[in-house]
């Protein structure tokens, strides 16, 4: 089955600088990656998402990189501002099914 | 739409006691997905159901758990008998289309205390 590992567990970082949050998966047949964001007490919501026929996605401050070759996926967030504090998961599928295998979650803290 | 209604959002129960976690999908989604979170294991998939019909259900944890979906707009997760480590937040989440690729819309989750 999908394997998914996610670093840091925990990232802190200067507001306006920016983060970046790492997943690897372990099975080459998955095609799909979203990224998940949750904050305290509340459900997780998709804030992007990539296909395995695009390399990167951007989308305002937040883009998605995929490497297929290295099976690894990075959330890079720009200009980090208090609101994006939160925990972030990664996802993928098991390759043809639809439910998602989640890595461990980065909570991401932006000192001010 | 008033996305994915879950109920309820809280329970308290003692062990022993019969659970029933229920689940309202997205009006016109055909896919719906049970997760649980906890701190230690985080979000698992515990069961995903294709147009009313459960697809995959190797991530339930054992015997005591059973999920049914009679139609298309309901589903319930019982948990009988529950344990003190059943303890967690059961997500049910819900998507247009069946298939790998469907964004997956989650409801507020039910937040379950077993003692």
């Amino acid at each position: 089955g999908e394997n998914v590992e996610q670093h840091p567990s925990t990232l802190s970082v200067q507001e306006g600088d920016s983060a970046v949050i790492k997943c690897t998966y372990s099975d080459s047949a998955s095609n799909y990656f979203p990224w998940y964001k949750q904050e305290l007490g509340k459900r997780p919501q998709l804030i992007i998402d990539i296909r395995s026929n695009v390399g990167e996605k951007k989308d305002q401050r937040i883009a998605v990189t995929l490497n297929k070759t290295a099976k690894h996926f990075s959330l890079h967030i720009t200009e980090t501002q208090p609101e994006d504090s939160a925990v972030y998961f990664c996802a993928a599928p098991e390759g043809g099914a639809d439910g998602l295998t989640f890595g461990k979650g980065t909570h991401l803290i932006i000192q001010p | 739409d008033a996305g994915v209604i879950q109920s309820p959002r809280h329970e308290v129960t003692e062990m022993g006691q019969e659970v029933t976690l229920r689940c309202k999908p997205i009006s016109g989604h055909n896919s719906l997905f049970w997760y649980r979170q906890t701190m230690m294991r985080g979000l698992e998939l515990l069961i995903y159901f294709n147009n009313n019909v459960p697809i995959d259900d190797s991530g339930m944890p054992e015997d005591r758990f059973s999920a049914k979906m009679p139609n298309a707009s309901f589903s319930t997760l019982k948990i009988q008998p529950s344990e003190p480590r059943d303890s967690a937040v059961y997500f049910c989440a819900s998507s247009f289309l069946a298939g790998p690729g469907n964004i997956q819309y989650f409801g507020a989750g039910t937040r379950l205390s077993v003692l």
